[in-house]
C-alpha cells in the first residue's frame, strides 16, 4: 500500500511569488491536513479537508490556501511569497472522524526556501 | 498555557535502559492521543496512538494515559541508538479534526 506521496520535494521560490504543493494521501483515506514545521514553531496546523470540505482552519494568514479535489488529492497554495514562509510542509492522511480514523500518516514532506 | 507540553530535552539514556517521555496536555475533553518519532531531517513517524486509560503495549514501547491527569507517557524499554530522535506527543481536542502538536524531546541514546 502506498503512502503519502507530497510534490515536489524541494522548492525554492523568490519573494512575492506565489507556490502550490499538491499531497496525494493514501488509498482509501478521505482526510487530508496539512502542516507547517519550522525549528522555531515546531508543527503547525495549516487546514484540514475531508471529502472535498475545509473543517478545520489553523492561523494562519489568508495567503494560505488548500483545497480538495474528489479522488482526495490535495493541493495548497501561499501566494506573496515571505521570507518567513521557508519551512517543512508535511502532509498527513487518515480515513477521517473519529477514535482510530484520526491516526494520521504524514508524507516526506516539501522543504520551500524562500530567497 | 500551551496546549501540548513536552519537555524539550535533550534526555539523554544509555543503551539499554528505559527512555520515559511524558507529555501534558490542556483540553480535558480530548479523545485521540499520539505518538511521533521524527528523525533529523525526515518527517514525522507513528508510533504509538492511545485511546483509553491505561497502557498500551507495543514491542519496545508503551504508552500510558492518564485522563484525570491530562498527560500521556512514552516508555522505550531497551533502548537503541536507533531510537535516537525527537519524539513528538500529538492530541486531537474534542471536535477538532487536527494534530495539536508538543514541542517535542529530543532523545539520544548513548551506546
Amino acid at each position: 500500500k502506498a503512502g503519502v506521496t507530497q510534490t515536489p520535494r524541494y522548492l525554492i521560490k523568490t519573494r512575492g511569488q506565489q507556490v502550490t504543493l499538491s499531497c496525494s494521501p493514501i488509498s482509501g483515506h478521505r482526510s487530508v491536513s496539512w502542516y507547517q514545521q519550522t525549528p522555531g514553531q515546531g508543527l503547525q496546523f495549516l487546514f484540514e479537508y475531508f471529502s472535498e470540505t475545509q473543517r478545520n482552519k489553523g492561523n494562519f494568514p489568508g495567503r494560505f490556501s488548500g483545497r480538495q479535489f474528489s479522488n482526495s488529492r490535495s493541493e495548497m497554495n501561499v501566494s506573496t511569497l515571505e521570507l518567513g514562509d521557508s519551512a517543512l510542509y508535511l502532509c498527513a492522511s487518515s480515513y477521517g472522524t473519529g477514535g482510530q480514523n484520526t491516526e494520521a500518516f504524514f508524507g516526506q514532506g516539501t522543504r520551500l526556501t524562500v530567497v | 498555557q500551551k496546549e501540548v507540553e513536552q519537555n524539550s530535552g535533550p534526555l539523554s539514556v544509555p543503551e539499554g535502559a528505559i527512555a520515559s517521555l511524558n507529555c501534558t496536555y490542556s483540553d480535558r475533553v480530548s479523545q485521540s492521543f499520539f505518538w511521533y518519532r521524527q528523525y533529523s531531517g525526515k518527517s514525522p513517524e507513528l508510533i504509538m496512538s492511545i485511546y483509553s486509560n491505561g497502557d498500551k503495549e507495543d514491542g519496545r514501547f508503551t504508552a500510558q494515559l492518564n485522563k484525570a491527569s491530562q498527560y500521556v507517557s512514552l516508555l522505550i524499554r531497551d533502548s537503541q541508538p536507533s531510537d535516537s530522535a525527537t519524539y513528538l506527543c500529538a492530541v486531537v481536542p474534542q471536535g477538532a479534526q487536527k494534530l495539536v502538536f508538543g514541542q517535542g524531546t529530543r532523545l539520544t541514546i548513548n551506546p
